[in-house]
């Protein structure tokens, strides 16, 4: 079965500094991994993901993840945190060898201060 | 396109009221999902559906919540009767054919509050 592990509640971060999302995720096999991100009253938006390749994956506004196979890990990052990123976060896993859906982790409150 | 559609966007209704929210995919999409989130439980899978077939509806939470998908292109699901603890923000998302590696879109929700 596939789970995945969101470790901080909450993460808060100055403007302009970098910014981590940690996730980490338990799949039998190669997974696919998403992140998500969803602002006050609004539904989840699409930010990245990995399927295959390049262990670096770039997406919207700035925002690039690493796959790390050693560590079952795919960590949310951004060199220079904006206020408006401020926005509850998301990772989510797939196993493509089984036959269900994603599984979203229970979120990540970001906080950017000015 | 203009994403997933939701409606209503907000739903206020008492307590043994029947209560059904509505969906529209995003077009050429063949999977549907229904979600509920809420502080306490976070986001939870209700159900989905595959080319109109319900695959998985293990995260209904009772006989009181039913799914309906009678065509490609709307999605229905009811409560009833309603209760105060089924308050919360119901979402319903989409995502394209042979879909393993593809992402959900995700409509702007309705937020329920049954009184």
């Amino acid at each position: 079965a596939q789970s995945v592990a969101q470790p901080e509640d909450q993460v808060n971060v100055a403007e302009g500094n970098p910014l981590t999302v940690k996730c980490t995720y338990s799949v039998s096999g190669n997974p696919y991994l998403f992140w998500y991100v969803q602002y006050p009253n609004r539904g989840l938006q699409f930010l990245l993901k990995y399927i295959t390749g390049d262990n670096l994956v770039k997406g919207s506004y700035g925002f690039e993840a690493e796959f790390n196979k050693s560590q079952t890990s795919f960590h949310l990052k951004k060199p220079s945190a904006l206020v408006s990123d401020s926005a509850l976060y998301f990772c989510a896993v797939r196993d493509p060898r089984e036959n269900n859906d994603m599984r979203f982790g229970a979120g990540t409150r970001l906080t950017v201060k000015p | 396109d203009a994403g997933v559609i939701q409606s209503p966007r907000h739903e206020v209704t008492e307590m043994g009221q029947e209560v059904t929210l509505r969906c529209k995919p995003i077009s050429g999409h063949d999977y549907l999902f229904w979600y509920r989130q809420t502080m306490m439980r976070g986001l939870e899978l209700l159900i989905y559906f595959n080319n109109n077939v319900p695959i998985d509806d293990s995260g209904m939470p009772e006989d009181r919540f039913s799914a309906k998908m009678p065509n490609a292109s709307f999605s229905t699901l009811k409560i009833q009767p309603s209760e105060p603890r089924d308050s919360a923000v119901y979402f319903c998302a989409s995502s394209k054919r042979q879909a393993r590696s593809y992402e959900q879109y995700f409509g702007p929700g309705t937020r329920l509050t049954v009184t």
